[in-house]
C-alpha cells in the first residue's frame, strides 16, 4: 500500500502568514489522485483541494495545492483564524486508500 | 444538502462484533454515481480507510480489515452499515461514514460526524 508522509508534524504561524504543508508518497500517485482535508475538534473532516489543485465546492482560493508524483504540498497563503487546524492527505488512485497522518497548523 | 448520520453501540467488549450503520439524507444511496465509506480514526492517530460499497451491492476492502469486516447497503431504508467481528482495544476509534463518487477516481466529499466505539471490558 501507498504510505503517505506529512511534514512537519506541527506548523506554528500567525494569522496572515503563508502556511506549506508537505505530503509526501511511498510511491507514485496516479494521475494526482491526491486529496487534502481539513479537521477541526470534534467535526468531521472537510474537502478542501483534491486532483490537479481543484478545490472543493466553497474553499476559498487562498487554498491551493500541488504537486505530482510522490510529492505535493498544500499552500494557504494567508492564514485566517478559521484556517487553525488539522490538515490530512489522502490518496485515493490506488486501492487501499491511505491516509497520511496529519500536520496541525497552530496559533504561534 | 446531503447528511451522513452514524449510529452505533457505544461500548462494545473485546472479541464482540461491533455493527455501526450510516443514514443518508437529502440524497440516495441509490445514486448510480457515488459510492459509500467507512472511514476511522484511533485517538490521536490517523485516518484509516476501512471499506466502500456501491448501491448494487459491490464491496471494496481493505486487506488489513477485509477477514473481520462486513460491509452492506439497504436502499429501502437509504442506509448502509459496518459490522467489524472479533474486536480489540486497537479498534477503539472513531468511525465515519462518507460518500465519494467513484472507486479510485475521486475523493471523499460528504462524511458524518463520526461515531466514537470503544472496546473495553
Amino acid at each position: 500500500e501507498i504510505v503517505l508522509t506529512q511534514s512537519p508534524g506541527t506548523l506554528s504561524l500567525s494569522p496572515g502568514e503563508r502556511a506549506t504543508l508537505s505530503c509526501r508518497a511511498s510511491q507514485t500517485i496516479i494521475n494526482s489522485r491526491l486529496a487534502w482535508y481539513q479537521q477541526k475538534p470534534g467535526q468531521a473532516p472537510s474537502l478542501l483541494v483534491y486532483g490537479e489543485s481543484i478545490r472543493a465546492t466553497g474553499i476559498p482560493d487562498r487554498f491551493s495545492g500541488s504537486g505530482s508524483g510522490t510529492d505535493f504540498t498544500l499552500t494557504i497563503s494567508r492564514l485566517e483564524p478559521e484556517d487553525f487546524a488539522v490538515y490530512s492527505c489522502q490518496q485515493y488512485g490506488d486501492s487501499p486508500w491511505t491516509f497520511g497522518q496529519g500536520t496541525k497548523v497552530e496559533i504561534k | 444538502q446531503l447528511q451522513l448520520q452514524e449510529s452505533g453501540p457505544g461500548p462494545v467488549k473485546p472479541s464482540e462484533t461491533l455493527s455501526l450503520t450510516c443514514t443518508v439524507s437529502g440524497g440516495s444511496v441509490s445514486s448510480r454515481t457515488h459510492y459509500w465509506g467507512w472511514i476511522r480514526q484511533p485517538p490521536g492517530g490517523g485516518l484509516e480507510w476501512i471499506a466502500s460499497i456501491y448501491y448494487s451491492g459491490i464491496t471494496y476492502y481493505n486487506p488489513s480489515l477485509k477477514s473481520r469486516v462486513t460491509i452492506s447497503v439497504d436502499t429501502s431504508k437509504n442506509q448502509f452499515s459496518l459490522t467489524l467481528t472479533s474486536v480489540t482495544a486497537a479498534d477503539t476509534a472513531v468511525y465515519s461514514c462518507a460518500r465519494h463518487a467513484g472507486m479510485g477516481t475521486m475523493p471523499f466529499d460528504y462524511w458524518g460526524q463520526g461515531a466514537l466505539v470503544t472496546v473495553s471490558s
